[in-house]
């Protein structure tokens, strides 16, 4: 089975600041003749179920704004949120979803300062 | 408007059976995969199973393999998890999810109690 390990597990930061969240895969993610690495960022506020946010590990999803953005490559990959809103308070998840199991990291908490 | 809702969640006592069910709406049916996630309380995202789109293909995690079956009735729109042989750590809320390039529409999610 393929671990995604988040880093860090918890981040505090002021509003209008930059956040990086690091997902690393034990194996390569990239998925068959796509030749594209298959990874899926989550963001899940209290009391809610996820919102998917990044797929393909750069693809925005429906709707979701562009301060979040998705890169990395071959086993290492970050979200990062530009410029830290009020809102983006929340446990981010990445997914690696090109072999089963389609396994999840542990989850960072997003605070703010 | 895609919807999921998820059903036939409860209290069950530890080794007893219980199914889920999921009904989708909003959105053709037979054009994707079906999964199930599942969060335990205060803890992190595991994910359960899948489905292919004409339910010939199903995976699953190793924690619930052999005791967990999905399935799925394309012309009730319906997906479920027949889950058996129930223990205390399959406590969770169970979320139905669509798959398409991510994980796209999540239901509220059912909550599952093992406990005696």
């Amino acid at each position: 089975d393929i671990v995604m390990t988040q880093s860090p597990d918890s981040l505090a930061l002021s509003l209008g600041e930059r956040a990086t969240i690091n997902c690393k895969s034990s194996q390569s993610v990239l998925f068959g003749s796509h030749n594209r690495n298959h990874i899926n960022w989550y963001q899940q506020k209290a009391g809610q179920p996820p919102k998917l946010l990044i797929y393909w590990a750069s693809t925005r999803g429906s709707g979701v704004p562009d301060r979040f953005s998705g890169s990395g490559s071959g086993t290492d990959f970050t979200l990062t949120i530009s410029s830290l809103q009020a809102e983006d308070v929340a446990v981010y998840y990445c997914q690696q979803y090109s072999s089963s199991p389609y396994t999840f990291g542990q989850g960072t908490r997003l605070e703010i300062k | 408007e895609v919807q999921l809702v998820e059903s036939g969640g409860g209290l069950v006592q530890p080794g007893g059976s219980l199914r889920l069910s999921c009904a989708a709406s909003g959105f053709t049916f037979t054009n994707y995969w079906m999964h199930w996630v599942r969060q335990a309380p205060g803890k992190g995202l595991v994910w359960v199973s899948h489905i292919d789109e004409p339910g010939s293909s199903t995976t699953y995690a190793d924690s619930v393999k052999g005791r967990f079956t999905i399935s799925r009735d394309n012309a009730k729109n319906t997906v479920y998890l027949q889950m058996n042989s129930l223990r205390a750590d399959d406590t969770a809320v169970y979320f139905c999810v669509r798959g398409d390039g991510g994980l796209d529409y999540w239901g509220q999610g059912s909550l599952v109690t093992v406990s005696s």
